[in-house]
């Protein structure tokens, strides 16, 4: 079946610095699934960071940026000054066929002031 | 203000007693799901529901089962909780099934069974 892989349960970052999170995946029920970046900040449910549906392109919102890159099977969450406010849990998910979301585990951020 | 929300934010139970989550969105979307969240796990699918009686199983279904009486509400039941259960529930709905379509989630209820 379709999965995602984040392979860093926790970074912490200090403010201003860049940001890198990972994210993998593997589609089986489909060749381009949609691929997605939701963040959960504390006590609110998630929320859509990001979305990208057309292999090669990049999406981009409130500073943050993912490239949908096919022949690697990755899309990599970047920001190039992180705020303390960014501070959240990210999940990077993918649809394939149909209604599914197949999601990560989350990346928990915590920016140091 | 297009919301999600979700009823209670927190339960404790015990094992064998009876659960019940609620859901309601304001968005009038036709999809609503439910999902648990485990530590070290992704989102899972519980069921998801297209319309008003319209129900499905997700990955995880067994344990658990649903109702959809409106458009704008969808209850998450378990009957007789086991402590296996213990989990983060999460509600999410959205305008279809399109795999291009958000889904927009509820803050989730932390559900404890003893």
């Amino acid at each position: 079946g379709d999965s995602v892989t984040q392979t860093e349960g926790q970074v912490t970052v200090s403010e201003s610095k860049s940001l890198i999170i990972n994210c993998t995946y593997s589609a089986t029920s489909i060749g381009y699934p949609n691929l997605f970046w939701y963040v959960r900040y504390p006590g609110e449910g998630l929320q859509l960071l990001l979305k990208v549906i057309t292999a090669g392109q990049k999406g981009s919102s409130r500073g943050f940026e993912a490239t949908y890159n096919k022949e690697a099977t990755s899309f990599h969450l970047q920001k190039a000054s992180v705020q303390e406010s960014d501070s959240a849990v990210y999940y990077c998910a993918l649809s394939g066929m149909g209604y599914k979301l197949t999601f990560g585990t989350g990346t928990s951020l915590l920016v140091d002031p | 203000d297009m919301k999600v929300t979700q009823m209670p934010r927190y339960l404790i139970k015990r094992m064998g007693e009876n659960v019940l989550l609620e859901c309601g969105q304001d968005m009038s979307h036709e999809t609503m799901y439910w999902y648990r969240q485990d530590p070290g796990l992704g989102l899972q699918l519980i069921y998801i529901s297209y319309d008003v009686d319209s129900n499905s199983e997700g990955d995880i279904p067994k344990g658990y089962r649903v109702s959809r009486k409106k458009r704008e509400h969808f209850s998450l039941i378990l009957d007789s909780a086991k402590t296996n259960q213990t989990s983060v529930y999460f509600c999410a709905s959205s305008l279809s099934t399109g795999f291009s379509y958000e889904q927009y989630f509820g803050p989730g209820t932390r559900l404890t069974v003893l």
